[in-house]
């Protein structure tokens, strides 16, 4: 049980375009969901806290315009990266927290992306 | 605000044998809970061990163990008869509400 998956896993663009990652639980329906951000060989920076039907709460020198969040339905979330830019490449996670267990996060496979 | 400390940033181990990881916390919260996440190379964050702060026991699952000392604020791992498998990042978390913070991460290689 509490199965999130992501999709894609990779994705390369060019600079300038918009990339959308779409984040779901499978077999629960998420209070929350979390969207963070790994550096190769770091810990995991929390972007933004989304709650369905709420916009979402964005760290501290997180941008909100740069990285939309919607969280559409108790399963499912989505994290656009708007203009992506090369800095912008990275390893994006999204987590999720099921209903009556708000303090356990279940995170989601990762999405690689490659910003050219 | 709550900080997490790992120590060790790598640590390595003998097939069955057994490794323990530390983690320290700062935290003025009474009620919080306590994770240790696993992150293998396909960097899949997966839960391992989960400790609510109110229950004196240890939280054990399988081969996972935790010593937890609240008034130390400690929180380590035991990983027993360690196994290929458990080849990994290990990041030690605190819960305090809905937000995780992490600490920097202990790299674990077990060795045949």
């Amino acid at each position: 049980g509490a199965v999130v998956s992501q999709h894609p896993s990779w994705v390369i663009c060019k600079s300038g375009t918009s990339v959308k990652i779409e984040c779901r639980s499978l077999d629960f329906q998420a209070t929350t969901m979390f969207w963070y951000r790994q550096f190769p060989k770091q810990s995991l920076m929390l972007m933004a806290t989304s709650n369905e039907g709420s916009k979402a709460t964005y760290e501290q020198g997180v941008e909100k315009d740069k990285f939309l969040i919607n969280h559409a339905s108790l399963t499912l979330s989505t994290l656009t990266v708007t203009s992506a830019h090369p800095e912008d490449s990275s390893f994006y996670i999204c987590s999720a927290t099921p209903m009556g267990d708000r303090e356990t996060q279940y995170f989601g496979p990762g999405t690689r992306l490659l910003v050219l | 605000a709550q900080t997490v400390t790992q120590s060790q940033p790598e640590m390595s181990v003998q097939e069955a044998e057994t490794v323990t990881l530390s983690c320290t916390y700062d935290t003025s919260e009474s009620n919080y809970y306590l994770f240790w996440y696993k992150q293998p190379p396909s960097r899949q964050m997966i839960l391992v061990i989960r400790q609510e702060a109110y229950k004196q026991q240890n939280a054990t699952e399988n081969r996972f163990s935790v010593n937890f000392q609240k008034a130390a604020k400690s929180f380590s791992l035991k990983i027993s008869d360690s196994q290929l498998g458990d080849t990994a990042m290990y990041f030690c978390a605190f819960a305090a509400g809905n937000k995780l913070t992490f600490g920097g991460g202990t790299r674990v290689l077990v060795k045949p």
